[in-house]
């Protein structure tokens, strides 16, 4: 178990729809991110928080996709108005400051 | 270019055999090195770090070459459990993000 838990598991939704994802990592990651992976591809970064600053975010992460982590513990991932190609497995990835990180068991999103 | 590339396989061997799996990487800054292991629509695991010492983890041996930019993963007697995606993984140099930069992964597929 990585400590690392993201709800929903999966989510259907029509396209321009709003959906919003949860990722709770453990109280001693204090590194957060999100990753987006589809079929046939690596995991590809979309940003960074440190505590509740967001430090680093990806050309990826369109005007679309927000992100926030109030208060330093879990994370939300928004995405507005979803396209069929936002369809992936969006992954949430946690350390305590070294660079291993885990991650959850990531939330398998299909837009229709 | 891809900044991590891999062999995306598959590699059909039989319980046993050795295999080897080559990653080469783009950023000569690049300051952290992995391996991942990704089950079918899982998350991706931690297999072990990668040093430019090498090191050897049971039956896995990783090793970096930083002049050539070159990372393996070598995997004796293997087991059918053994199935699954490698992910090279490489953390880039620069800033505190620690972010992770994936390969596209290797399939290895154990035949009984």
């Amino acid at each position: 178990d990585t400590g690392v838990s993201q709800n929903p598991r999966h989510k259907i939704t029509k396209r321009g729809q709003n959906v919003t994802f949860r990722c709770d990592p453990i109280s001693e990651h204090n590194r957060l991110y999100w990753y987006r992976q589809t079929l046939g591809q690596g995991p590809e970064f979309l940003t960074y928080f440190q505590n509740e600053a967001q430090l680093e975010k990806s050309r990826l992460l369109s005007d679309r996709f927000s992100a926030e982590r109030p208060k330093g513990s879990f994370s939300t991932l928004e995405i507005q108005r979803t396209e069929q190609g936002d369809s992936a497995m969006y992954l949430c990835g946690a350390s305590g400051g070294n660079t291993e990180q885990y991650f959850g068991p990531g939330t398998r999103l299909t837009v229709t | 270019r891809k900044e991590v590339e891999q062999d995306p396989g598959p590699f059909n061997v039989p319980e046993g055999a050795t295999v080897a799996f080559n990653c080469t990487y783009s950023n000569s800054a690049s300051q952290s090195f992995f391996w991942y292991r990704q089950d079918c629509r899982k998350e991706p695991k931690l297999l072990m770090s990668v040093y430019s010492s090498g090191n050897e983890d049971g039956r896995f041996t990783a090793q970096l070459n930083r002049a050539s930019q070159y990372i393996s993963l070598l995997i004796r007697d293997s087991k059918l459990s053994d199935s699954a995606t490698y992910l090279c993984v490489v953390s880039p140099m620069g800033g505190a993000t620690n972010k992770l930069i994936f390969g596209t992964g290797t399939l290895l597929a154990v035949q009984p």
